[in-house]
């Protein structure tokens, strides 16, 4: 079984802060996605990564796939409040999408 | 708005009983997929179809069956149900039919709650 661990699991912090999170797995895939879910509503594609080493930039979101294509990493620059809500890593692999166990992310105006 | 519906929005029902979710896909999209969300977690991937065949599978229980039918809506049937599957029930859909990193467009959900 292919499992997805995102830390942290809760983050709360001001506006204007940086912030990072992860998505380790000891599993290879081969891209992994990033979504966010807001309350109400089903989760929202925000990038995909598939090369190890790939870094792509989503104007204050820069994400990042590891070297050996086994973990990810989420960075926010100057977060702000439009920024809150569960940020969920997905991982292509064995014919399956499979979904981290998501960050619950809270910034306070 | 993602494309996807699903119904019902909520669902509340007792212990033993069973119920039925309907999705409809995005226009055009041939794969559908199931996934279970319990309080405060990840999505857990139950079942894809394509086409109307299953292609994949994860941890679907026993007590669960789903199908695609010709006009490509999907039906998750959940029966015997029990305290612990009560959750939002999410279904996605894709242009794909393989897990080759395609977008995933997911619905609002159906939110079931078993007293």
């Amino acid at each position: 079984t292919q499992l997805l661990e995102q830390s942290p699991q809760f983050l709360s912090i001001q506006e204007g802060e940086n912030l990072t999170v992860y998505c380790n797995s000891s599993s290879v895939f081969s891209s992994l996605q990033w979504y966010r879910q807001e309350p109400g509503e089903g989760p929202v594609l925000l990038v995909t990564v598939v090369t190890g080493g790939e870094v792509k930039k989503l104007k204050r979101l820069t994400f990042q796939f590891g070297d050996a294509r086994k973990d990810s990493s989420l960075h926010i620059t100057a977060a702000q409040p439009g920024d809150t809500g569960l940020y969920l890593c997905a991982g292509f692999g064995n014919e399956k999408l499979t979904f981290g166990t998501g960050t619950r992310l809270t910034i306070i105006p | 708005d993602s494309g996807v519906t699903q119904t019902p929005k909520h669902l509340i029902t007792a212990t033993g009983q069973r119920v039925t979710l309907r999705c409809s896909p995005r226009s055009g999209d041939l794969s559908v997929y199931w996934y279970q969300q319990s309080l405060d977690q990840g999505l857990q991937f139950l079942i894809q179809y394509y086409n109307g065949e299953e292609r994949a599978k994860g941890n679907i229980l026993e007590r669960f069956s789903a199908q695609q039918f010709p006009d490509l809506h999907s039906e998750l049937n959940l029966s015997s149900l029990e305290l612990g599957d009560s959750a939002l029930y999410f279904c996605a859909s894709s242009a794909s039919g393989g897990m080759s990193g395609g977008e995933l467009f997911f619905g609002e959900g159906s939110r079931l709650t078993v007293l």
